[in-house]
Parts: structure tokens; sequence; C-alpha cells
């Protein structure tokens, strides 16, 4: 079992929709999750960082966390072709204390 | 405030060569990331510092891959002698502890030939 998983995609929505990205994770104890947006090209860009259980908005972000299920997710509202990336699941593991990343999962927004 | 310093920003290497790479990170940060990344995959943990003392170096291919982070602040990363298969984009990340937000520098594109 991978550590962090994503869904690789690519998730094709067209422009104003709600894009829902999907991560889960192995480690049960980990205290801290991460979204980071990645261009072509370009290093990673963090986006949102979420430690608790619910929601965490921020603009046109929300993460979602669900400890219980070792899940957690990001959606995007009112989805801009700018949006189009790869969006990349982090998780600080609570064995060893290291930031493992997912694959990513490919975000296309279609004018 | 300044960001994540990497250099170089590209280089090609042949094959069985030795190359390094330099990173500094964001002041004040005690923990420092190497990754790499393959086109088309996630960032792959090399090496994980917090300060001058190693957490993980788990993935990290000890035979030919070596990183240092001397007096807890800016890190170095050889490679000697590199493979082909170690053609990436070698990131440099740094976070003020272990769990909080990391960032990262623009990358090292590294090509061996």
């Amino acid at each position: 079992q991978k550590e962090v998983e994503q869904n690789s995609g690519p998730l094709s929505v067209p422009e104003g929709a709600i894009a829902s990205l999907n991560c889960t994770y192995s480690d049960r104890g980990s205290q801290s999750f991460f979204w980071y947006r990645q261009y072509s090209g370009k290093s990673p860009e963090l986006i949102m960082f979420i430690y608790s259980n619910g929601d965490k908005e921020d603009g046109r972000f929300t993460a979602q966390l669900n400890k219980a299920s070792q899940y957690v997710s990001l959606l995007i509202r009112d989805s801009q072709p700018s949006d189009s990336a790869t969006y990349l699941c982090a998780v600080n593991m609570e064995y060893g204390n290291k930031l493992v990343f997912g694959a990513g999962t490919i975000l296309r927004v279609k004018s | 405030e300044a960001g994540v310093a990497q250099s170089p920003r590209y280089k090609i290497i042949e094959k069985r060569q030795s190359v390094a790479f330099w990173c500094n990170p964001i002041s004040g940060h005690a923990t420092l990331y190497w990754y790499q990344q393959i086109l088309g995959q996630g960032p792959k943990l090399l090496i994980q510092f917090q300060n001058n003392g190693v957490v993980d170096d788990s993935q990290l291919p000890k035979d030919r891959f070596s990183a240092e982070r001397l007096k807890g602040v800016d890190s170095t990363l050889k490679i000697q002698p590199a493979k082909l298969e170690d053609s990436a984009v070698y990131l440099c990340a740094s976070s003020e502890q272990v769990r909080s937000e990391a960032f990262f520098g623009q990358g090292t594109r590294l090509t061996v030939v």
C-alpha cells in the first residue's frame, strides 16, 4: 500500500464547475496535511494546509479532512482555466515524521 | 522574505560523472527536504533534515547519493557516479518545523546523457 494515494486523472471539469480532488493516506497517526499546485515545468506551490477534522476554506478552495477514514480532499469552486495543473497531496507521516507526497492528480478546466 | 534558493537551475552531465546541488532554505527554517521528481511522478523524498540531523533518508540511494547540512542552514546533495535514471528535477524545500508547511525552491533539472 502506498503511503499517499491519489487518482492520477486527468480530471476534466468545465469552467465554473466544482473540481473535487481526493487523497488517502496509510498512517493513521498523521497530523498535518497539505495541498500543492504544480504547473508544468514549475515547482510545487502550497495552496492549502489542514490539521483538524472538518472543512477549511480559503477563497475558492476548501480542504476537507476525515482522519477516521484517512481521507483528505480539495474542492475548487468556480474552476477557471488557470486552475489547470497537477495537484499534489502531501502528508506528514506520524511514523518517521517525514513529509510524503502522492503522485498527483492532473486537473483540466475547459473553457 | 526570501524564498528557498537552489543552484544550479540546469545541469547536463555524462553518466558516471559527479554532480552537486546546493540549497539555502528560508531563514529560520529548521527542517530541510530534498526531493527527486521524475517527469510525470510526484516528488519522492530523498532525505529530510531537522537542523543538521537526519530525520529520514530511507529512500536515498546511499551507494551514489550523499547529502549534508552543515551548521543546520544550507545543504548540498551530491550524486557520484550519476546514472541515466538519475535524470530528474531535484527539489529542495524547507519548513519552520517538521509538521509545518513546506516551501519549495525552483528546483534543479538534471539531465544525464
